[in-house]
């Protein structure tokens, strides 16, 4: 089993709809949760960290955390073409000497004009 | 937020040839940074932990001898690909933990994109 578990997608959905992308982890240790977003051909880019259970929102995007379903998904209201990236969850996880992260493989989204 | 700059963004060169890539943190101090790779269509991959002022912590199967780094600063990483060859071609990305804190996130600097003839 994956640390960090993405479904790669594509996830396809039309413009102006919501998109959900989702993520499980399996260290139940686990202290914090991360979205980024990656552009074809570009770096990685921090959306959205959330670190205690429910809803967190910022603009379009809500970060949704279940520690205890060891799960956390991204919400994107009102999806627009420029949203089409891959969706890279991200976990800090204790370790001897500090905190890893540990990435999911991501999830595609395409959204259609 | 916390800014990564990487330098440079694209090398193409002869198979043979050593590569430097930077990584600098321009607002905070890293005693920490991370170098990711990158291959097409492909997730990220861990290659090791910068630490500055001892040696990295390389990754399962990442050679050390080949990947050299080099934390000599608290602002600067340094990856050199030695002797690079057509399969060291890839995506390279370097990274920094934010500041905040042990559990913060990463930030990340644009990437090097490494092209071997």
């Amino acid at each position: 089993q994956k640390e960090v578990e993405q479904n790669s997608g594509p996830l396809s959905v039309p413009e102006g709809a919501i998109a959900s992308l989702n993520c499980t982890y399996s260290d139940r240790g686990s202290q914090s949760f991360f979205w980024y977003r990656q552009y074809s051909g570009k770096s990685p880019e921090l959306i959205m960290s959330i670190y205690s259970n429910g809803d967190k929102e910022d603009g379009r995007f809500t970060a949704q955390l279940n520690k205890a379903s060891q799960y956390v998904s991204l919400l994107i209201r009102d999806s627009q073409p420029s949203d089409s990236a891959t969706y890279l969850c991200a976990v800090n996880n204790i370790r001897t000497g500090g905190f890893k992260t540990i990435f999911g493989a991501g999830t595609r989204l395409f959204v259609k004009a | 937020g916390a800014v990564v700059s990487q330098h440079p963004s694209r090398v193409i060169c002869k198979s043979g040839t050593s590569v430097k890539i930077e990584c600098r943190s321009l607002d905070f101090q890293a005693t920490t940074m991370f170098w990711y790779r990158q291959f097409p269509k492909q997730s990220l991959m861990l290659m090791a932990t910068s630490n500055e002022g001892s040696k990295a912590t390389y990754e399962q199967g990442v050679e050390k001898d080949k990947f050299l780094i080099n934390h000599a600063s608290l602002t600067l990483s340094t990856l050199t690909v030695t002797s690079a060859h057509p399969e060291d071609s890839s995506f390279y990305i370097c990274s920094a933990r934010d500041p905040g804190g042990a559990n913060q996130p990463q930030h990340f600097g644009d990437g090097t994109r490494l092209s071997i003839l």
